[in-house]
């Protein structure tokens, strides 16, 4: 079955850190680049981070920039995101994504999203 | 930054047609994705590259893109089309721009 399941979501303290993950499975995992896309509660759609197929291109938005890190590891088709000096403001659903092309494709599929909480 | 204008809602009878745009500066230049999401799921894509639809979206979809505005247009809407939608572009210096959504109802 293709699809992508996150994992590692959680309730944390403001200041705290959390890693999310992203398994990839029924798909070749290193032929997509992947992002994460996070949801406030009631809000829109966030774009956060990108990394290519290989992993050696990676952006952030500037609300994540130097707080989170993502990485992957394409023996294991799994992507995570590191996430260092959480704020309340980071409360949401987090999703992985996938993608062929940067900057001309759609992610086209995702994964069912991780709930992170940061409250004290 | 590149920005996107959605309008926050659009009403449609079930049955007609609904239109959602998504307003940039030049966005015709661009290939623009379309997502709907339903309450507590995860987004789909429904049209991607301005009017192409992946495998499993009904023919009731389709997009359109000109100058400053894309349109998703949804034919003889259904009950199951009320969700909200988003538009998509990749900016050269934000990377990935989502517009602020669209919640569709089906009267």
């Amino acid at each position: 079955q293709v699809q992508l399941a996150e994992s590692g979501g959680g309730l944390v303290k403001p200041g705290g850190s959390l890693r999310l993950s992203c398994a990839g499975s029924g798909f070749s995992f290193s032929d997509y680049f992947m992002t994460w896309i996070r949801q406030a509660p009631g809000k829109g759609l966030e774009w956060l981070s990108y990394i290519s197929s290989s992993g050696t291109t990676i952006y952030y938005a500037d609300s994540v920039k130097g707080r989170f890190t993502v990485s992957r590891d394409n023996n294991k088709n799994s992507l995570n995101l590191q996430m260092n000096s959480l704020r309340v403001e980071d409360t949401a659903v987090y999703f992985c994504a996938r993608g062929e092309s940067a900057f001309i494709d759609a992610f086209d599929m995702w994964g069912q999203g991780t709930v992170v909480t940061v409250s004290s | 930054s590149y920005e996107l204008t959605q309008p926050l809602s659009v009403s449609v009878a079930l049955g007609q047609t609904a239109r959602i745009t998504c307003g940039g500066h030049n966005i015709g230049g661009e290939n623009v994705h379309w997502y709907q999401q339903k309450p507590g799921q995860a987004p789909v894509l429904v049209i991607y590259r301005d009017n192409n639809r992946p495998s499993g979206i009904p023919e009731r979809f389709s997009g359109s893109n000109s100058r400053d505005m894309a349109t998703l247009t949804i034919s003889r809407a259904q009950d199951g089309d009320e969700a909200d939608y988003y538009c998509h572009v990749w900016d050269s210096s934000t990377y990935v721009v989502f517009g602020g959504g669209t919640k569709l109802t089906v009267l």
